[in-house]
């Protein structure tokens, strides 16, 4: 699977959108883009996904560039219950196939008030 | 989303006993589940895929006579870590897909201290 770059930490004021970046510049064109996130002493949740097209749902938005080379994750307005690290991964193969999610480090959004 | 449950959250053992941790998904069927080690300040780092009625297939130097995993069920996955000591202790994490495979879901995971 693709490797993906993040940035460590960022900052983002209450109420504020927050765009998450995230490279992954190796990607292969059946490799999808997940996010997840982890609250502290929680487990991961699941976020959105991607292939090709922007995502929207009730938590973010996903947007993917034309060359898939990278992707932003956007929470429209970030609130204190926010604050998590948040991964990026790439993993490759369709529906109904094998395949296993590979944590980086992510990145730690902090919400300030 | 689909719920996976843990259980216990905490567990506090005394070193040389063993230990077993319960994942279930609540409200589909898990054909394929996995298990995740969290040490503090760390990611998430696979330990083993299991596929429901087959043996679990461990990650690089996980060792599987020390830590098993049983997935009898489509629904319940089990693992166990044997003659426990104090470097397992971890946050130790189960996560759950459907045959369809497109999310893995993650359990709230189980924290063990062993003394």
């Amino acid at each position: 699977d693709a490797k993906t770059t993040q940035p460590p930490s960022m900052d983002c004021a209450e109420g504020r959108a927050a765009n998450l970046p995230c490279n992954h510049s190796t990607i292969s064109g059946n490799e999808y883009v997940y996010w997840y996130r982890q609250i502290h002493s929680q487990g991961p949740q699941y976020i959105i996904h991607g292939l090709k097209n922007n995502e929207t749902n009730e938590m973010a938005s996903l947007i993917i560039t034309e060359d898939r080379k990278s992707s932003t994750l956007i929470l429209p307005h970030a609130t204190l219950r926010d604050t998590a690290v948040y991964y990026c991964i790439v993993r490759v193969g369709l529906l109904g196939s094998n395949y296993k999610l590979t944590f980086g480090k992510g990145t730690l959004l902090t919400v300030n008030p | 989303g689909a719920v996976v449950s843990q259980h216990p959250s905490r567990v506090i053992c005394k070193s040389g006993t063993s230990v077993k941790i319960e994942c279930r998904s609540l409200d589909f069927q898990a054909t394929t589940m996995f298990w995740y080690r969290q040490f503090p300040k760390q990611s998430l780092m696979l330990m083993a895929t299991s596929n429901e009625g087959s043996k679990a297939t461990y990650e690089q130097g996980v060792e599987k006579d020390k830590f098993l995993i049983n997935h009898a069920s489509l629904t319940l996955s089990t693992l166990t870590v044997t003659s426990a000591h104090p470097e397992d202790s971890s946050f130790y994490i189960c996560s759950a897909r459907d045959r369809m495979g497109a999310t893995q879901y993650f359990g709230p995971g189980t924290r063990l201290l062993v003394l």
